[in-house]
């Protein structure tokens, strides 16, 4: 069964500091892979996503992913985090042609000033 | 412009009742979706459709029934047989198909029980 895992509940980071967000997943074959963001109440927003081509997708807001295959990995990755960047952040994974998403439980950023 | 749109923000419910959750789009896509969120637990997908008049169920369909008449329209309805309905409900639209097959989400409704 396909699965995603964000290991990290919790990340805080100072502003200005480089930022990387850990996502694994499993699944037979090369999955279509995305990155959310989502503010206090609000819906999700779509960062990136990853279809086939270049492992290395740029996104919105200045962040970038890279897919490892060797890995089952998707991390989401900043070089300079900025105190708007403070939300909650969701990998998820779709077997190509299924319509279903699965959802990673999440990463919430903090940004200290 | 483009977009998803839910309402109300926020819903409370009185035990017994049936409420409705609306949800509309206009990005003229064919699939639709509803999500429930809970704290620590990530997205979990009560109902999706991909064309009008058919829909399937997710993998927490219990106590929820949905409705697809219209192509734009795609209705949650969370009845009394839902225990714990206290939750963030998303709704999504995607066009399925390589690379078009995205999901976009709406702003969220969320539910609380008087």
């Amino acid at each position: 069964a396909q699965s995603v895992t964000q290991p990290d509940i919790h990340i805080t980071v100072s502003e200005g500091a480089s930022l990387e967000l850990r996502c694994n997943y499993s699944y037979g074959a090369t999955p279509y892979l995305f990155w959310y963001v989502q503010s206090p109440g609000q819906g999700l927003q779509l960062l990136l996503k990853y279809f086939s081509g270049d492992t290395l997708v740029q996104g919105i807001k200045g962040f970038e992913a890279e897919f490892k295959r060797s890995q089952s990995s998707f991390n989401l990755r900043k070089p300079s985090v900025h105190w708007s960047d403070a939300a909650e952040y969701f990998c998820a994974v779709d077997g190509a042609g299924t319509y279903k998403y699965i959802f990673g439980t999440g990463t919430r950023l903090k940004v200290l000033a | 412009d483009g977009g998803i749109t839910q309402s109300p923000k926020y819903l409370f419910r009185k035990e017994g009742q049936n409420v409705t959750l609306s949800c509309e789009q206009n990005l003229n896509h064919d699939a639709m979706y509803w999500y429930r969120q809970d704290p620590g637990q990530g997205l979990r997908l009560i109902y999706y459709s991909q064309i009008v008049n058919d829909f399937q169920k997710g993998d927490i369909a219990e106590g929820y029934s949905v409705s697809r008449e219209k192509k734009e329209s795609f209705p949650l309805t969370v009845t009394s047989a839902q225990k714990n309905p206290t939750a963030f409900y998303l709704c999504a639209s995607s066009t399925p198909g390589t690379e078009k097959e995205t999901q976009y989400f709406g702003p969220g409704t969320r539910l609380l029980v008087l």
